[in-house]
C-alpha cells in the first residue's frame, strides 16, 4: 500500500498570502487530520476530516480551514499568512476503528516571510 | 483539555537502556501512544496501550499505569539509529484523535 502523500513537500510564501495544501490518505482510509509542528510549541491538531465533514477541530484562528473530497483527499487553506505561520504541517490518516493507528505523510515545510 | 508532560532530552550510550517517561492529565482518557520521529521526518507510530501493563515490540516496549496517569517508553539495546526524537500522545474516548507532547530528543552516543 502507498503511505500517505503531501503535495508540495516546501513552500516559501509572504505575509499576506493565501496557501493551499493538499494530503492523499493510505488507500481506503476515510479519516484524515492536519497538524502544525514547530520548533517551540510541538504538535499540534488542526482538525480531522472523515468522509467529506469537520469531526473534530483544535484550537486555530478561522484563518485555517480544510475540506475534503469524496476520495478522501483533503485540503487545507491557511489564508493572510503570519510570520508565525512558518511550520512543517502533516497530514496524517486513519481507518475507520477507534483503535486504528495514524499514518503521517512527510509534510509540507511552509516559510512564511 | 489534556496536558502531557515528557522530558525535553535524554542521552544514553550504544547499547544501554533507556526509558522515557510521559504523564499526562486529560479527562476521558481513552489511550496513550508513542511516535518516533527524525530530523526532517515524518512521526511514525511505536505503539499503543489501551489498558494497564506493558506491550513489548521488538527493542521497544512501553508501559501504561492508568491509575497514575503515567507511561514510558522502554528501548533496550540502544543503537545510533534510536537518536531520534519521542512523542507520547493521549486519545480521549470520543475523537480518538491524540493530543501530542512536545516530545523528547533522544541522543545516543557511541
Amino acid at each position: 500500500k502507498a503511505g500517505v502523500t503531501q503535495t508540495p513537500r516546501y513552500l516559501i510564501k509572504t505575509r499576506g498570502q493565501q496557501v493551499t495544501l493538499s494530503c492523499s490518505p493510505i488507500s481506503g482510509h476515510r479519516s484524515v487530520s492536519w497538524y502544525q509542528q514547530t520548533p517551540g510549541q510541538g504538535l499540534q491538531f488542526l482538525f480531522e476530516y472523515f468522509s467529506e465533514t469537520q469531526r473534530n477541530k483544535g484550537n486555530f484562528p478561522g484563518r485555517f480551514s480544510g475540506r475534503q473530497f469524496s476520495n478522501s483527499r483533503s485540503e487545507m487553506n491557511v489564508s493572510t499568512l503570519e510570520l508565525g505561520d512558518s511550520a512543517l504541517y502533516l497530514c496524517a490518516s486513519k481507518g475507520t476503528s477507534s483503535t486504528d493507528t495514524q499514518y503521517f505523510g512527510p509534510g509540507t515545510r511552509l516559510t512564511v516571510l | 483539555g489534556q496536558s502531557l508532560e515528557q522530558p525535553s532530552e535524554v542521552t544514553a550510550v550504544e547499547g544501554a537502556i533507556v526509558q522515557i517517561n510521559c504523564t499526562y492529565q486529560t479527562s476521558g482518557f481513552y489511550g496513550l501512544s508513542w511516535y518516533q520521529q527524525h530530523d526532517g521526518g515524518a512521526p511514525t507510530f511505536l505503539s499503543y496501550n489501551a489498558l494497564d501493563g506493558l506491550e513489548e515490540t521488538g527493542r521497544f516496549s512501553s508501559f501504561l499505569s492508568r491509575s497514575d496517569s503515567y507511561g514510558y517508553l522502554l528501548l533496550q539495546e540502544l543503537q545510533m539509529k534510536d537518536s531520534a526524537s519521542y512523542f507520547c500522545a493521549v486519545s480521549e474516548g470520543g475523537s480518538y484523535i491524540p493530543t501530542f507532547g512536545r516530545g523528547t530528543s533522544l541522543i545516543v552516543h557511541p
